[in-house]
């Protein structure tokens, strides 16, 4: 079974600070990993993910996540936190499957605060 | 570009009454995934489906059934509702083939309340 642990449900920076959220992932196979970004009464989008080849991932809104195998992790950052970036970050992990089983497990989410 | 249509968007229901989700993914992606996401919890994999055929089931209760219709859409029907049902009800598509073959495309969500 694949999973994701990640650290810190909340985690809170300054306004231009770096942002790191922290993601290990739990799989007996290479997985897919992915982070998406929630906005208050939205729906999940899409920020970057790891399939295969380069593992530094560049996404969008300045987010990169760099896929660790040795550590099993794929933590998010960016180098200067804006305040639109406050919202809730899941990382998640699916398997390397075709066919449609290819179902996200998710972490429980950290909420990412940023202040003036 | 077009995304992920889920309808209705917010749904009041007493309890032991019936619900229906609907999904419209984005054209061409034949591929659709149904996620509950209760009040202040991650998002967990209910039941997908390729090719209008179930591909996977996940924590879905025996009270709720789903299907893909011949044009993609997928309609997730909830009966006897318990207050427990309370939550966002996200629907997800893919393609199988392509630069984002098996990335997951979130619509808006459902939020359903159960009273």
């Amino acid at each position: 079974a694949q999973s994701v642990t990640q650290l810190g449900s909340h985690v809170s920076v300054s306004e231009g600070a770096l942002v790191l959220l922290r993601c290990n992932y739990s799989s007996s196979v290479p997985p897919y990993l992915f982070w998406y970004v929630q906005y208050p009464n939205q729906g999940l989008q899409l920020l970057l993910k790891y399939t295969t080849g380069a593992t530094l991932v560049k996404g969008i809104n300045g987010f990169e996540a760099e896929f660790k195998k040795s550590e099993t992790s794929f933590h998010l950052t960016k180098p200067s936190a804006h305040m639109s970036d406050a919202a809730e970050y899941f990382c998640a992990v699916s398997p390397i499957l075709t066919g449609g089983g290819n179902k996200l497990t998710f972490g429980t989410g950290t909420q990412l605060k940023v202040e003036l | 570009a077009a995304g992920v249509i889920q309808s209705p968007r917010h749904l009041i229901k007493e309890k032991r009454e019936t619900a229906t989700l609907k999904c419209y993914p984005i054209p061409r992606h034949d591929t659709v995934y149904w996620y509950q996401q209760g009040p202040g919890q991650d998002p967990q994999f209910l039941i997908s489906f390729y090719e209008k055929m179930q591909s996977d089931k996940g924590s879905i209760p025996d009270r709720f059934s789903a299907q893909q219709f011949s044009d993609y859409h997928s309609e997730l029907n909830m009966s006897s509702l318990e207050l427990g049902d309370s939550a966002l009800y996200f629907c997800a598509s893919s393609p199988r083939e392509g630069a984002v073959a098996d990335t997951q495309y979130f619509g808006p969500g459902t939020r359903l309340t159960v009273l």
